[in-house]
């Protein structure tokens, strides 16, 4: 069964720090991958996402992250964070293959960002 | 705003009970799932609709869970007998799906279920 383990649960940073969340997924074929943001008292939104093509995919607010295959990795990356980052951070994926669509999400990581 | 809609937002019943939740996806999206949301978890599969067709239920889905979509549009969620392990926020997303193509779902703002 397809699983995703994200492996920060919580981290706290301050304004202008680097961040990198960490995301494995197991999955032995063609995945499609995302990374969800959910704002304090908002709704899930999409950050970016992976199909295919130029494994360093680029988001919105400056957030970027990147595929490695041999891996199983859908790292969250940003070069420098702001108070307004604090949320919490999904990365999901759903296998290429079959199109079903179906998200199998990891437990989420709560970031806070310190002014 | 033309996003996913939920209603209602909060919902507190009786252990018991039957409620039900509405979803209403983003116009012209031919496919709406619904997900399950505990604290400190990400969301869990239940079920997807493609139009009017439910294509996939997860084994979560026991038979006290029944969700529809009559007329490919807006889709309802009920739970029957609920039971106090059924307290959660339940999220719906809806998508263009392309033979093919992945798709990208968006999510609605969730109705959070507390059974008392």
């Amino acid at each position: 069964a397809q699983s995703v383990s994200q492996h920060n649960h919580h981290v706290i940073l301050s304004e202008a720090a680097s961040l990198e969340l960490g995301c494995n997924y197991s999955y032995g074929g063609t995945v499609n991958l995302f990374w969800y943001v959910q704002y304090p008292g908002q709704h899930l939104q999409l950050l970016l996402k992976y199909f295919s093509g130029d494994p360093l995919v680029k988001g919105i607010k400056g957030f970027e992250a990147e595929f490695i295959k041999s891996k199983f990795s859908f790292n969250l990356r940003k070069p420098s964070v702001q108070w307004s980052d604090t949320a919490e951070y999904f990365c999901a994926v759903n296998g290429g293959s079959s199109n079903t669509g179906k998200l199998i999400f990891g437990q989420g990581t709560t970031l806070q960002v310190k002014p | 705003d033309t996003g996913v809609s939920q209603n209602p937002r909060h919902k507190i019943t009786k252990r018991g009970q039957n409620v039900t939740f509405r979803c209403d996806p983003i116009s012209e999206h031919n496919r709406l799932y619904w997900y399950r949301q505990t604290l400190g978890q990400g969301p869990e599969f239940l079920t997807y609709f493609q139009n009017e067709a439910q294509l996939e239920k997860s084994r979560l889905l026991s038979d006290r869970f029944s969700a529809e979509r009559p007329k490919g549009s807006f889709s309802t969620l009920e739970i029957q007998r609920t039971e106090q392990g059924d307290s959660a926020m339940y999220l719906c997303a809806s998508s263009s799906a392309l033979a093919g193509v992945p798709d990208t779902q968006y999510f609605g703002p969730g109705t959070r279920l507390t059974v008392l």
